[in-house]
């Protein structure tokens, strides 16, 4: 059974820092991996998509990196914005389950 | 293009009732996912829909079931509602494979008084 665990569970640095979010899951046979931001009572909002092949992604700040074989993504968030306070969820994919198992989330608060 | 769509915002029943709630995919999407997410705890897999069909299921109670329509819409029930039921219910669709990309609409939060 595939298990998804992010940490830290919270976070709160001052505007301006870079940071890493982290990201582990225990069965490296996954099809993709997914980081998502959601805001409090919202849904869930795409931020990069790693299929299993690709080692990083990355879209305007941020910067999410794969390695399959240790169970590990890390999101990467450069020049962190007041605006970027919300919860970040990872979630992967499985060969065998045909469903998307996600971590808890790592809720970050970006002080200004 | 239009996101995902869900419908009602918020849902208030009372224990024993049945809640319905709604969803539009993305056009062109075919598959649609069904999650719970409990105050508290994480994202929880309900159901996977895919061309009409029920693909996968997650640990849920039969009281929980739903339904693809043919324009790929779909539709979440929930019978005999339970206090522990009061969640926000997510829907998410992608192209048609677990391999793509999730994209999530805004959820019905369910309260049961």
């Amino acid at each position: 059974k595939q298990e998804v665990t992010q940490i830290p569970a919270a976070l709160s640095v001052p505007e301006g820092e870079n940071l890493v979010l982290n990201c582990s899951f225990t069965d490296s046979a996954i099809y993709n991996l997914q980081w998502f931001r959601q805001d409090p009572g919202k849904g869930l909002t795409s931020l990069l998509l790693i299929q299993s092949s690709q080692r990083e992604q990355t879209s305007g700040r941020l910067n999410a990196s794969l390695d399959k074989s240790s169970g590990r993504s890390t999101l990467y968030i450069a020049a962190s914005q007041p605006g970027d306070s919300a919860t970040y969820l990872c979630a992967v994919v499985n060969t065998n389950a045909g469903k998307s198992t996600f971590g808890d989330g790592t809720t970050l608060t970006v002080k200004p | 293009e239009a996101g995902v769509t869900q419908s009602p915002t918020h849902l208030i029943k009372t224990r024993g009732q049945q809640a319905t709630l709604r969803c539009s995919p993305i056009s062109g999407h075919t598959s649609v996912y069904w999650y719970q997410q409990a105050l508290g705890l994480g994202l929880q897999f309900l159901l996977w829909y895919d061309e009409g069909e029920e693909r996968n299921r997650g640990n849920f109670p039969p009281r929980f079931s739903g339904r693809q329509f043919p324009n790929y819409s779909s539709e979440l029930n929930v019978n005999a509602l339970e206090l522990e039921d009061s969640a926000l219910y997510l829907c998410a669709s992608s192209e048609g494979t677990i391999r793509e990309k999730l994209f999530f609409g805004s959820g019905t939060q369910l309260s049961v008084l």
